[in-house]
């Protein structure tokens, strides 16, 4: 069994650019949730989705990001025209409907490096 | 609003020794769940223990056990005979609503 696969592992952008993170969920997980962690911080709650539904979006930035998690393929963070300040690692995890019987797992995360 | 405070930048062990990682929390849900993730240099987080807030019984898992006070709003992690690998930086969380993770504590183990 697959666990959460994030790619791609890293990520240049130069500013400007827009920057498309992908998150595969664990077979079965149908709630996804995006962190971000900037260097030597915590992981900072983004955006909490079910499959094509938004849940809690409290942690996401109101301009220039956005996140889908479409009845079909996998969840997708989008930033649009970066800046050096989004540089960090995003992860992306997964867990079934009920998150009490089941912690998250995780991805490897995806570093974005804005240039 | 759910918060975790970890007020430990870091800390250092020698190996085989018993360290004590601290945490403390606040939430408004009555029903939450309390974590310790592992994140190693490769950045994977990794899953340690986790515990019920219903539960009274501490969570123990192999060399690491948590002591939960729930009045105190604390949630420390004990790890027993301290190994190299255990090196990471170690994130306390609490889920009501959402996973919410404290700022971290870098553990260092000395050979």
């Amino acid at each position: 069994n697959a666990g959460v696969m994030q790619n791609p592992r890293h990520l240049v952008r130069r500013r400007g650019q827009e920057a498309r993170l992908r998150c595969s969920p664990m077979k079965g997980h149908s709630h996804v949730y995006w962190y971000r962690q900037l260097p030597e911080e915590g992981l900072k709650f983004m955006v909490y989705l079910q499959k094509e539904n938004i849940i809690d979006e409290s942690g996401m930035p109101k301009e220039r990001f956005s996140a889908e998690f479409p009845k079909e393929g996998p969840s997708i963070l989008r930033i649009q025209q970066v800046v050096r300040g989004d540089s960090a690692a995003y992860f992306c995890a997964s867990s079934p409907p009920h998150v009490v019987n089941s912690p998250l797992h995780f991805g490897n995360g995806t570093r974005l490096t804005v240039t | 609003a759910q918060t975790v405070t970890q007020s430990q930048p870091e800390m250092s062990v020698q190996e085989a020794e018993t360290v004590t990682l601290s945490c403390t929390y606040d939430t408004s849900e009555s029903d939450y769940y309390l974590f310790w993730y592992k994140q190693p240099p490769s950045r994977q987080m990794i899953l340690v223990i986790r515990q019920e807030a219903y539960k009274q019984q501490n969570a123990t898992e192999n060399r690491f056990s948590v002591n939960f006070q729930k009045a105190a709003k604390s949630f420390s992690l004990k790890i027993s005979d301290s190994q190299l690998g255990d090196a990471a930086m170690y994130f306390c969380a609490i889920y009501g609503n959402k996973l919410v993770f404290g700022a971290g504590t870098i553990l260092r183990v000395k050979s």
